[in-house]
C-alpha cells in the first residue's frame, strides 16, 4: 500500500530534551515536506527537500532541522524544543514537484512541557 | 509574499444544501491553486487543483472550483451536502515555479441533518 508514515504519533517532552520525527515514503517520491498545524493557522512549511541531499526552508524553519540521506526518508529533528513547538505536525511526499499532488502522513502530535 | 485567505473558520450547512467555501490570495502572477480536505484525525487528501488550464476545476466528491483572476479568488462549492463533508478544508498556493505550498487558515464545515 502506498503510504507515508511517521513515528512516533503521539509525543510528550520536556524543554531541550532533543527528538526525532521519523517519516517515510514507500512512492519513490523525489519531493518530501514538513509541515505544522496550529489552530486558526492553517499548516506552515518547515522545510522540504527536492531530492536526496537537497533540502531548503519553508516559511517557519526556526528550531528545526532536517535531513535527506536517502530517498525515502526524511527526519524532522528537534535539537532543543521549546513549549512554542508545541503542534501537530505532518510530513508528505509528491512524485516530483510542490505542485504534484502531495501525500500527507499520518501525523505527529508533539507536546513539550 | 505569496498568501491565501479563506474567510470563515467555520461553515454550517444543512444536508442537501449549498457548500461554499471562499479562497482569495494575493498574488502578482497567477499562481497554482489547491484545495485540501482533512477529515477527523487524518492527514490532508487534494480535493482539486489550479494550474491555469480551465478556469472550472472539478475534484473529488462533487466538489468543484472556479479560478477568478478578477477577483483573485478560489471559491470551491459542492451543490449538495453530504453528512461525510464535515471536514476541514485548506486553500493553498504555490508561486509558479515555486515549491513553497502556502496554506489558509483552513475552514471547518459542519453537516446538520
Amino acid at each position: 500500500e502506498a503510504q507515508v508514515t511517521q513515528n512516533p504519533r503521539y509525543l510528550i517532552t520536556v524543554t531541550g530534551k532533543k527528538l526525532t520525527v521519523t517519516c517515510s515514503q514507500n512512492m519513490n517520491h523525489e519531493y518530501m515536506s514538513w509541515y505544522r498545524q496550529d489552530p486558526g493557522l492553517g499548516l506552515r512549511q518547515i522545510y522540504y527537500s527536492m531530492n536526496v541531499e537537497v533540502t531548503d526552508k519553508g516559511d517557519v524553519p526556526e528550531g528545526y532541522k532536517v535531513s535527506r540521506k536517502e530517498k525515502r526518508n526524511f527526519p524532522l529533528i528537534l535539537e532543543s524544543p521549546s513549549p512554542n513547538q508545541t503542534s501537530l505536525y505532518f510530513c508528505a511526499s509528491s512524485l516530483g514537484r510542490a505542485l504534484d499532488e502531495q501525500y500527507f502522513g499520518p501525523g505527529t502530535r508533539l507536546t513539550v512541557t | 509574499a505569496q498568501s491565501v485567505t479563506q474567510l470563515g473558520s467555520h461553515v454550517s450547512v444543512s444536508e442537501g444544501a449549498l457548500v461554499l467555501l471562499r479562497c482569495n490570495y494575493s498574488s502578482s502572477v497567477p499562481p497554482y491553486l489547491f484545495w485540501y480536505v482533512q477529515y477527523p484525525n487524518q492527514g490532508l487528501q487534494l480535493l482539486l487543483k489550479y494550474t491555469s488550464a480551465a478556469t472550472l476545476v472539478k475534484g473529488i466528491n462533487g466538489f468543484e472550483a472556479e479560478f477568478k483572476k478578477s477577483e483573485t479568488s478560489f471559491h470551491l462549492t459542492k451543490p449538495s451536502a453530504h453528512m461525510s463533508d464535515a471536514a476541514e478544508y485548506f486553500c493553498a498556493v504555490i508561486k509558479a515555479a515555486g515549491n513553497k505550498l502556502t496554506f489558509g487558515g483552513g475552514t471547518r464545515v459542519l453537516v446538520k441533518p
